[in-house]
């Protein structure tokens, strides 16, 4: 089976631009999650998708986060207006969703605002 | 709320010394699974285990131990004989289920810097 991959896997942006992450889940898991990871912590959640409905969202993901799953397939995770605390290690995840609940993670998108 | 806690920052060891990584949970769930995955120095997140809360069998994979003790909410790992190529940080993490009210998202540690040394 082909893992998860995302891209881009690096990206540095200026504070104010628009960037947009894309991860590809392996096929046939219909559960998919973005986790967001700074510098010597632990991956924090941001939002999951069951198919193409976003069921939960975390505080974290505030109003200038949107996160897209069309079809059930890839996911988009886009941030507008970049700020430099948005600098981290972007992480998409996905599973079976049929009770067997582990998550298999993508190599990540790190992104540096400047 | 669930919380994992990993008390050990970093630990240092010598090539072929065992090593255990601690690791305690908080949960209200009484259905949760408990997971341990490594991070190399590329980045990526690689599973080790699943352990569900119902099922307290420790369990051995060549050399790789897991502790599971619901007593004290612990879950350990331990690394016999370490290798150079163990060097990573190691991440405890937690989910619930849908019967308790989550969406099986996993609450990860700040996770444990492990450097093996030749």
């Amino acid at each position: 089976d082909t893992g998860v991959s995302q891209d881009p896997r690096h990206k540095i942006t200026k504070r104010g631009q628009n960037v947009t992450f894309r991860c590809d889940p392996i096929s046939e898991h219909n559960r998919l999650y973005w986790y967001r990871q700074t510098l010597g912590q632990g991956p924090e959640f941001l939002t999951y998708f069951q198919n193409e409905a976003q069921l939960e969202k975390s505080r974290l993901l505030s109003d200038r986060f949107s996160a897209e799953r069309p079809k059930g397939s890839f996911s988009t995770l886009e941030i507008q207006r970049t700020e430099q605390g948005d600098s981290a290690m972007y992480l998409c995840a996905s599973s079976l969703g049929t009770g067997k609940e582990t998550q298999y993670f993508g190599p990540g998108t790190r992104l540096l605002v400047l | 709320a669930q919380k994992v806690t990993q008390a050990q920052t970093e630990i240092s060891v010598v090539e072929k010394e065992d090593v255990t990584l601690d690791c305690v949970y908080e949960t209200r769930d009484t259905t949760y699974y408990l997971f341990w995955y490594k991070q190399p120095p590329s980045g990526e997140l690689v599973f080790l285990i699943r352990r569900n809360s119902f099922d307290e069998q420790n369990e051995i994979s060549g050399r790789y131990s897991w502790n599971f003790q619901k007593s004290t909410s612990s879950f350990n790992f331990t690394i016999t004989a370490s290798q150079v190529v163990d060097s990573a940080v190691y991440f405890c993490a937690l989910s619930g289920s849908f019967t308790g009210g989550s969406n099986y998202k996993l609450t990860f540690g700040k996770g444990t810097l492990l450097t093996v040394n030749p």
